[in-house]
This record gives structure tokens, C-alpha cells and sequence, in this order.
């Protein structure tokens, strides 16, 4: 199984810059997912990584450290209605396939 | 792109009742399916992994017996919560797996089932 650690509250300011990191553990490695999640909605998908560095998608960026174990997800340009909570979920290459979340971090972003 | 459709989006029962939850993949065949469990300010964990036609797979510490799952096409899942209890109220998600590769990497979530036991 997987280990997955994020902070669990964050918060920042419209405007800025925030860097949300996640650490996993796991017995191999077969991608990490960044999910959006609004109070009582269904996740939404952000970012996928499998190789290391940084992938950019307009405002969010998702970076990989494989022998790190470690990724971060960078949301610039903060926005009120980015407040949500991000949650990171690691896929292992044993037979399911099945991504495990961690706990996701509660972004609060204040004017 | 991909819908998933899960109802009801709340609801609320007595304890003792059964609720049943319905998750369909609606413009694709979904060949399998998750379903989620998330308490609050908690992670998504997995329940279970149903796959059409055949018996779902249970993840650990989950009562095959008091959470009901059936597949019985390619389209659509149920979760049903027998004899469900004030414990059991959380939040319910299904995601569905198929279709042709996309950017999210083939899993859709459905929207959520708050679901309430008094």
C-alpha cells in the first residue's frame, strides 16, 4: 500500500502564489493524481504526473520527485473560488491500479 | 468528455432502513467501478471495486454483507447500505473506469451521495 502525507490547512491570499506539497511512500510507483475538491462535490481532476519535473497547466502546475517520493502542486494567481481542498493520490503498480488518496489539504484563499 | 451520474445527491434515513445509491457512466461503458467513502476533513477510501458481471472486490474492513454492491451492466452500479446506522453517514462517491483514454486517465467521479442516518 501507499503512505500519502500533506499538510492539512493552508492558506494564502488572492493574488498569490501557493505550493501545496505531498509526500508518499510506496512499494511502486505508478503515477500521481492532483485533484480539486469543493465541500460536498466529487473531486475534479487537475494534474497527472508518472515522469519527474514539472508539468504546467495554466495556473496550476504539478511537479515529480520519483526518488524523493515527493510532488507539489503550485497554484498561482490565487483566486477566491480556488478555496478547496487538494487531494493527492498515488497509483501503485501492484495488479488493481487504483489510485490512494491522501488526506487532501484544505486551501483557504482570503481576500 | 465523460459524465458519470450518481443519485440521489442527499438523503436521509432511519436508522434500520436500507438506502440505495445509484452510480451510471452515462456516455460510456464503464467495465469498472469504484466506490468511496469520505468522512469529513478525511480522505477518499476505497470501499470497493465492482466490475460488470461479475462479484465486487471488497477492500479490507468492509462489510461485503451490510454494503451491497451489484454491476449488472456496463453502464450502471448500486451500493445499497442495509440496515444502516447513525455510523454509516458520510459522504458515498462512485468513479467509473472505461471508455477511450483521456486526459484524466480514465477515472470519473461521480458527483456524491451525502447520505444521514437518524
Amino acid at each position: 500500500g501507499q503512505n500519502i502525507d500533506q499538510p492539512t490547512e493552508m492558506t494564502a491570499t488572492e493574488g498569490a502564489i501557493v505550493q501545496i506539497n505531498c509526500t508518499y511512500q510506496t512499494s511502486g510507483f505508478n503515477g500521481l493524481f492532483w485533484y480539486q475538491q469543493h465541500a460536498g462535490e466529487a473531486p475534479t481532476f487537475l494534474s497527472y504526473n508518472v515522469l519527474d519535473g514539472l508539468e504546467e497547466k495554466g495556473r496550476f502546475s504539478s511537479f515529480l520527485s520519483r526518488s524523493k517520493g515527493y510532488s507539489y502542486l503550485l497554484l498561482k494567481e490565487l483566486q477566491m473560488k480556488d478555496s478547496a481542498s487538494y487531494l493527492c493520490a498515488v497509483r501503485d503498480s501492484g495488479g488493481s491500479y487504483i489510485p490512494t488518496f491522501g488526506r487532501g489539504t484544505s486551501l483557504i484563499v482570503h481576500p | 468528455g465523460a459524465v458519470v451520474s450518481q443519485h440521489p445527491s442527499w438523503v436521509i434515513c432511519k436508522s434500520g432502513t436500507s438506502v440505495k445509491i445509484e452510480c451510471r457512466s452515462l456516455d460510456f461503458q464503464a467495465t469498472t467501478m469504484f466506490w468511496y467513502r469520505q468522512f469529513p476533513k478525511q480522505s477518499l477510501m476505497l470501499m470497493a471495486t465492482s466490475n460488470e458481471g461479475s462479484k465486487a472486490t471488497y477492500e479490507q474492513g468492509v462489510e461485503k454483507d451490510k454494503f451491497l454492491i451489484n454491476h449488472a451492466s456496463l453502464t450502471l452500479s448500486t451500493l445499497t447500505v442495509t440496515s444502516a446506522h447513525p455510523e454509516d453517514s458520510s459522504f458515498y462517491i462512485c468513479s467509473a473506469r472505461g471508455g477511450p483514454p483521456k486526459e484524466d486517465y480514465g477515472y470519473t467521479f461521480g458527483s456524491g451521495t451525502r447520505l444521514t442516518v437518524v
